[in-house]
């Protein structure tokens, strides 16, 4: 039983480069999020997906956009990349429903120089 | 979702000592739950709370949640170099469509 599942895993991009980011999540589950971990942080919450729909959304600008798939996996994308955006962006899974336990994926390191 | 709030930020403890990171809502928590992100890694998630009072043990870690379920608490005794990490309480919306509300953590480290 594969866990969420994550690539790539370390990426390098310039600024004003565009990024996509991809997820596969844990079997049996519907629901995907997506976060952003700068250094000494904890994860801050972007948004998620379920039913192919943005359900909610974080405080982040329109830059930040996502996609989920018919088979449960999502995108992340992030356009013109500015170097505050170098960060671990960590997707996790669920089932719909309150209180299923969330399971996070390896994350992708993102670096933008 | 209300942040959490958790002490201390950090804790520095020789190997075999206890360690103990608490958490505090001002508000009433419909659940807890706890993750620990080892350096470089991702959160792993360990427990979920959900009852008044409620104490569970994984190995040589107990977790409690508080009677008014407003605070919430991780105690590992015996510390070993492989609890070295940081350790979350978010809290969690509720609604159609929960989310996690991450502090900052508790970081903890091991001298060997």
């Amino acid at each position: 039983d594969a866990g969420v599942t994550q690539s790539p895993t370390h990426l390098i991009k310039t600024r004003g480069q565009q990024v996509t980011l991809r997820c596969s999540p844990k079997s049996g589950h519907d629901t995907v999020s997506w976060y952003q971990q700068a250094l000494g942080q904890g994860p801050q919450f972007i948004f998620q997906y379920y039913e192919e729909e943005e359900r909610q959304r974080g405080n982040f600008p329109d830059r930040f956009s996502g996609h989920q798939f018919p088979n449960y996996s999502s995108e992340l994308n992030v356009n013109a990349l500015l170097l505050g955006d170098s960060a671990l962006y960590l997707c996790a899974s669920s089932l719909v429903g309150v209180g299923n336990t969330i399971y996070f994926g390896e994350g992708s390191w993102l670096t933008v120089v | 979702g209300q942040q959490v709030m958790q002490i201390p930020q950090y804790q520095h403890v020789q190997e075999g000592e206890d360690f103990t990171t608490y958490c505090n809502s001002s508000t009433t928590l419909s659940n807890i739950q706890w993750y620990k992100q080892r350096p470089g890694g991702h959160p792993v998630f360990l427990i979920q709370l959900v009852k008044s009072g409620e104490v569970k043990k994984q190995k040589r870690l107990t977790f409690q949640f508080g009677e008014a379920k407003k605070n919430s608490s991780l105690h590992i005794t015996a510390t070993q170099t492989t609890d070295v990490g940081t350790y979350f309480c978010p809290s969690r919306t509720q609604g159609g469509s929960e989310k996690l509300v991450f502090g900052k953590g508790t970081k903890l480290t091991v001298n060997p």
